[in-house]
């Protein structure tokens, strides 16, 4: 099946700090990927929908200039969490349609000390 | 999307199929059902989905009832393996490719295959 990769699979980081969130598409071209963020114990919950060659589109509730999103080919999108913060610490998920089925990454667990 | 309602929490011994239902009463003539799992720290993988025939693939099948307000999702012989949260979703079918929709993920339900 198709498959959908991310790095880093954890990272620490310091309050105040960036960190950025790989997404890549292994085996297809996606011109949309979807970025998720799922607290403990919660469901995943969409942050953005990221869109090949133009902005991304961001839910109510999240911050576009703290969540910088870049879709600049059809297999890479990434996620920068800027001036990084306890609150944002969570598990990121990122997912792609090769076709009729929406493929997940693995995830990548963000701690913020 | 029409919601979804499903148990939270479901019990059911390795070797025996595991049936978990999900009511969808809102759901509209193009919306499929669609049906995710999630083991723990993990993304979540596609299982299966429908449109309102049965369905039937190598991880599980899917039984829609005629007026598609409810289906269950079956895995004919759970292994301890199969723990996970399982999510049902009900959403528009995918016309274009390298596009799709967002997935909206509700409570799920935690499923728990017990030696």
């Amino acid at each position: 099946g198709a498959v959908v990769s991310q790095h880093p699979s954890r990272v620490i980081c310091k309050s105040g700090t960036s960190v950025k969130i790989e997404c890549r598409s292994l085996d297809f071209q996606a011109t949309t990927m979807f970025w998720y963020r799922q607290f403990p114990k919660q469901s995943l919950m969409l942050m953005a929908t990221s869109n090949e060659g133009s902005k991304a589109t961001y839910e109510q509730g999240v911050e576009k200039d703290k969540f910088l999103i870049n879709h600049a080919s059809l297999t890479l999108s990434t996620l920068t969490v800027t001036s990084a913060h306890p609150e944002d610490s969570s598990f990121y998920i990122c997912s792609a349609t090769p076709l009729y089925e929406q493929y997940f990454g693995p995830g990548t667990r963000l701690t913020v000390t | 999307d029409a919601k979804t309602t499903q148990p939270p929490s479901m019990d059911c011994a390795e070797g025996r199929a595991a049936n978990l239902p999900c009511n969808h009463s809102t759901i509209s003539g193009n919306e499929y059902v669609y049906w995710y799992r999630q083991i723990h720290s993990q993304g979540p993988q596609y299982i299966i989905h429908g449109l309102k025939n049965n369905e039937t693939n190598e991880m599980a099948s899917l039984i829609i009832t005629e007026d598609r307000k409810s289906s269950t999702l079956i895995l004919p012989h759970a292994t301890l393996r199969d723990t996970a949260v399982y999510y049902c979703i009900v959403r528009v079918g995918v016309t274009n490719s390298n596009s799709g929709y967002a997935l909206n993920f509700g409570k799920g339900t935690s499923l728990l295959v017990t030696p």
